[in-house]
């Protein structure tokens, strides 16, 4: 079982819908959640941190956390062209060191 | 505030040359971490640095990589020899601590030939 999970996707959505991006973990124990966004060609650019189990919203996003699960999920509203890109779920785990522990990410597409 | 600054952007090189990237971190930021990411990964962290101090490099090949952080601010990531297989992206990332986010730089995009 890999540590973070993603589906590759892609993942199609027409502009105006909810895109929902999904993402288990495999170690019980962990504290913090992150989610990138990453352009093609880009660096990661970190737009959601969450740490307590339950919802967090920031503008168009909102970060979900189920620790009892391991799952962790993005949802973007009224998804944008631009929002297409690939998403990055990341999780701090204990390997020996604390470290973050990536996800392959999901592709979404977001078509006008 | 200026965010994470690393150079150069892009190096090609020949197999068997050596090569160094730089970073500097976030102003603030004691936690500085280099990361590689290949195509359609995931990044993968190959040291830490808890200011001065490499606290976890368990996926740092030390017979060809190598990195310092002196003085606690900027970085070095160094490879020599370079391999053809060590073509990738280069990040650094800087945080106020392990648990707290990371903030990624543009990254070096590594060709070796």
């Amino acid at each position: 079982q890999k540590e973070v999970e993603q589906n590759s996707g892609p993942l199609s959505v027409p502009e105006g819908a909810i895109a929902s991006l999904n993402c288990t973990y495999s170690d019980r124990v962990s504290q913090s959640f992150f989610w990138y966004r990453q352009y093609s060609g880009k660096s990661p650019e970190l737009i959601m941190s969450i740490y307590s189990n339950g919802d967090k919203e920031d503008g168009r996003f909102t970060a979900q956390l189920n620790k009892a699960s391991q799952y962790v999920s993005l949802l973007i509203r009224d998804s944008q062209p631009s929002d297409s890109a690939t998403y990055l779920c990341a999780v701090n785990m204990n390997t020996g060191f604390q470290k973050l522990v990536f996800g392959t990410g999901t592709r979404l597409l977001v078509s006008p | 505030e200026a965010g994470v600054v690393q150079s150069p952007r892009y190096k090609i090189i020949e197999k068997k040359q050596p090569v160094a990237f730089w970073c500097n971190p976030i102003s603030g930021h004691n936690t500085l971490y280099w990361y590689l990411q290949n195509l359609g990964q995931g990044p993968e962290l190959l040291i830490r640095y808890e200011n001065e101090e490499a606290v976890d490099d368990s996926q740092l090949p030390k017979d060809r990589f190598s990195a310092e952080r002196l003085k606690g601010v900027d970085s070095t990531l160094k490879i020599q020899p370079a391999e053809l297989g060590d073509s990738a992206v280069y990040l650094c990332a800087s945080s106020l601590g392990q648990e707290r986010a990371q903030y990624f730089g543009p990254g070096t995009r590594l060709t070796v030939l």
